[in-house]
């Protein structure tokens, strides 16, 4: 099974501010990754695709790089609706499917 | 749209069962594969399974096998996710989430869930 792992754990940023979070695989998934956002009591959404494509509706802020073994999420300039926290998921062996941890953005 | 409604919060004692159901409108049913998440309080996602809704092929995750098991009711559009011999460590919101593409009269696996439904609370205790 491939293991993904998310850093930090937690990132205290300002509004305004650029945050990154990086997620790793255990081995490569070529850019065969996802990056949702979630709200409490809210379900998932999706934000990336494909390593670094914006699903529909998701602000230009948002981007995400890598590949292989590396990826990152940035949020350019953070936004009050975007304290949340971010997970990674590979799906390299469709169909077996895994997330990372977890990264929460909050507010610094 | 694409929407995915599922049943409402479930309280089970320790050994029971639990089904959960997932109805999905705004699109063809047989289209899309759908997934079953789940996550435990305050920890991450945790995928569980896939069912592909046109012809009810499954695939779990290997720590499900023999306690899982997803189906589908194509009449009604909703796909069911079964859960056997609760725990205590099964307490946890469960989604179900769609994937794939349609473009052109063809579908397509994609690899993400997109949309999900608003999850169902299953809590196990005595």
């Amino acid at each position: 099974e491939i293991v993904m792992t998310q850093s930090p754990a937690t990132l205290s940023v300002s509004p305004g501010e650029r945050a990154t979070l990086s997620c790793r695989a255990s081995q490569s998934v070529s850019s065969n990754l996802a990056w949702y956002q979630q709200k409490p009591g809210q379900a998932p959404r999706l934000l990336i695709y494909g390593a670094s494509t914006r699903a529909t509706g998701i602000p230009a802020r948002f981007s995400g790089s890598g590949s292989g073994t590396e990826f990152t999420l940035t949020i350019s300039s953070l936004q009050s609706e975007d304290f949340a926290v971010y997970y990674c998921q590979q799906y390299n062996n469709w169909p077996s499917f895994t997330f990372g941890p977890g990264t929460k953005v909050d507010i610094k | 749209q694409v929407q995915l409604v599922q049943s409402g919060a479930e309280v089970k004692k320790p050994g029971a069962s639990v089904k959960v159901s997932c109805k999905a409108s705004g699109y063809t049913f047989t289209s899309y594969y759908m997934h079953w998440v789940r996550q435990a309080p305050g920890q991450g996602l945790e995928w569980m399974g896939i069912i592909n809704p046109s012809g009810g092929s499954t695939s779990y995750a290997q720590k499900f096998q023999g306690r899982v098991t997803m189906t589908r009711d194509t009449s009604t559009s909703t796909v069911y996710m079964e859960l056997s011999s609760l725990r205590s460590e099964d307490t946890a919101v469960y989604y179900c989430a769609s994937e794939g593409y349609c473009s052109g009269g063809s579908c397509y696996v994609t690899g993400w869930f997109d949309p999900w439904g608003q999850g169902t609370l299953v809590t196990v205790s005595s």
